[in-house]
């Protein structure tokens, strides 16, 4: 069975802290996503990546960055909290080049900033 | 304007009834669409995809696209409340995207029994 597995499902921090979302897939994907998900807002795309030490902005990267020094791992890093980060943060994976580009989701981390 | 657009909802309908939830969107270079269904506090899975256009049914979903009019749609036969999520549609062009899903905001279902 596929699996995307997020380091945490809930989470409290400091505002000013500097905070790791873990993400790690077991289906040897190459693209890698970080989402937030806000009430209203739908999906938000934050970073992808679409190989080992590879990274792209999606729509909203600001206050974040990325990580990807392994094919399974990605990691989304808030470099200073702040509240407005409070949100669902959801991790995603697909494969590159066949099929529909379906992507599999994690079960999503809930982080407060506080 | 947002290259997806879904209306949010919430739909609220009695069990038995039929669904219909659409998505409008703007890039003609979308080929491949799909819809994920939401359970509350659990991650998107993926509930059908459709390449181009035409209908695809599976069970009591059914998928339809119209490309030359940038719309598609998902109906739900005989709702159950087990069909209370949130529904995203979501579609991608494949090539030039990096494999990069556009995902509409969402429509939350509520089927009550």
């Amino acid at each position: 069975d596929v699996k995307v597995t997020q380091s945490s499902r809930y989470l409290v921090k400091r505002t000013g802290e500097k905070v790791f979302l873990e993400c790690v897939q077991d289906m040897d994907h190459e693209n890698m996503f970080w989402y937030r998900q806000d009430p209203g807002l739908g999906l938000r795309l934050i970073y992808f990546s679409y190989d080992v030490k590879m990274k792209e902005k999606g729509d909203i990267p600001e206050g974040y960055s990325v990580s990807r020094e392994k094919k399974e791992r990605f990691s989304l890093i808030l470099e200073s909290a702040s509240t407005n980060q409070t949100s669902m943060y959801l991790c995603a994976s697909s494969p590159r080049l066949h099929g529909t580009n379906e992507a599999f989701f994690g079960q999503g981390t809930r982080l407060t900033v506080v | 304007q947002k290259e997806v657009e879904q209306d949010p909802g919430p739909l609220s309908v009695p069990e038995g009834a039929i669904v219909s939830l659409n998505c409008t969107y703007s890039n003609s270079a979308f080929q491949y669409f799909m819809w994920y269904r939401q359970y509350s506090r659990k991650g998107p899975e993926l509930l059908m995809y459709t390449y181009s256009s035409g209908n695809k049914e599976d069970g009591r979903f059914t998928a339809q696209v119209d490309k030359s009019s940038k719309y598609i749609s998902l109906f739900i036969r005989d709702s159950q409340p087990s069909d209370s999520a949130t529904y995203l549609c979501a579609m991608t062009d494949r090539g030039s995207t990096l494999g990069r899903l556009y995902f509409g905001r969402g429509t939350q279902l509520t089927v009550w029994p």
